[in-house]
């Protein structure tokens, strides 16, 4: 049974940082993984996706990394800034159907 | 585009009233999904739909969920009666297939509190 985690629950720096939040899976045969985040009364926004053939995707101050045979993927944040606040949840797709598992999501928090 | 919409935002309920959520997905998506998360997890699938037909049912406890999907566009999402563990957001998505990748597109969420 795929089980996806995410470490640390809750991450809190300073404006203009560098950050990484993680994402680990125990099942490497997924499809894609994907990365959201979530703001507080709002749904969730899909950030960046990655296939299964792929190493990594980048969008803008954002860049996800794909390690299949290690279980792992992050998402690394260049120059965070306060709007960065919300919580980070990655997703997997495995390969036979179509749901997303889910980590519970790092809470990050950028102080000005 | 208009996005996915879902109503009403926030709901408080007695346990074992009944309660009813709509969603309307992006228009020409097929696939529309409902999710529950409750406080401090991820979202846990309840309900996928095809169309109008149900693709994954097997995480609903069809002993007090319910849901539809007419026409194959907009969906209900019923519960009753209600526990105080029902107590959650309720999100819904759509997707449209692209590039064989199904990109999930989320609404806004219902937010229920069963006192």
């Amino acid at each position: 049974k795929q089980e996806v985690t995410q470490i640390p629950a809750a991450l809190s720096v300073p404006e203009g940082e560098n950050l990484v939040l993680n994402c680990s899976f125990t099942d490497s045969a997924i499809y894609n993984l994907q990365w959201f985040r979530q703001d507080p009364g709002k749904g969730l926004t899909s950030l960046l996706l990655i296939q299964s053939s792929q190493r990594e995707q980048t969008s803008g101050r954002l860049n996800a990394s794909l390690d299949k045979s290690s279980g792992r993927s992050t998402l690394y944040i260049a120059a965070s800034q306060p709007g960065d606040s919300a919580t980070y949840l990655c997703a997997v797709q495995m390969d036979s159907n179509y749901q997303l598992i889910w980590g519970a999501g790092t809470k990050l928090i950028i102080k000005p | 585009e208009a996005g996915v919409a879902q109503s009403p935002r926030y709901k408080i309920i007695e346990k074992r009233q009944s309660v009813a959520f709509w969603c309307n997905p992006i228009s020409g998506h097929a696939t529309l999904y409902w999710y529950q998360q409750i406080l401090g997890q991820g979202p846990k699938l309840l309900i996928q739909f095809q169309n109008n037909g149900v693709v994954d049912d097997s995480q609903l406890p069809k002993d007090r969920f319910s849901a539809e999907r007419l026409k194959g566009v907009d969906s209900t999402l019923k519960i009753q009666p209600a526990k105080l563990e029902d107590s959650a957001v309720y999100l819904c998505a759509s997707s449209l297939e692209t590039g064989g990748t199904y990109e999930q597109y989320f609404g806004p969420g219902t937010r229920l509190t069963v006192t």
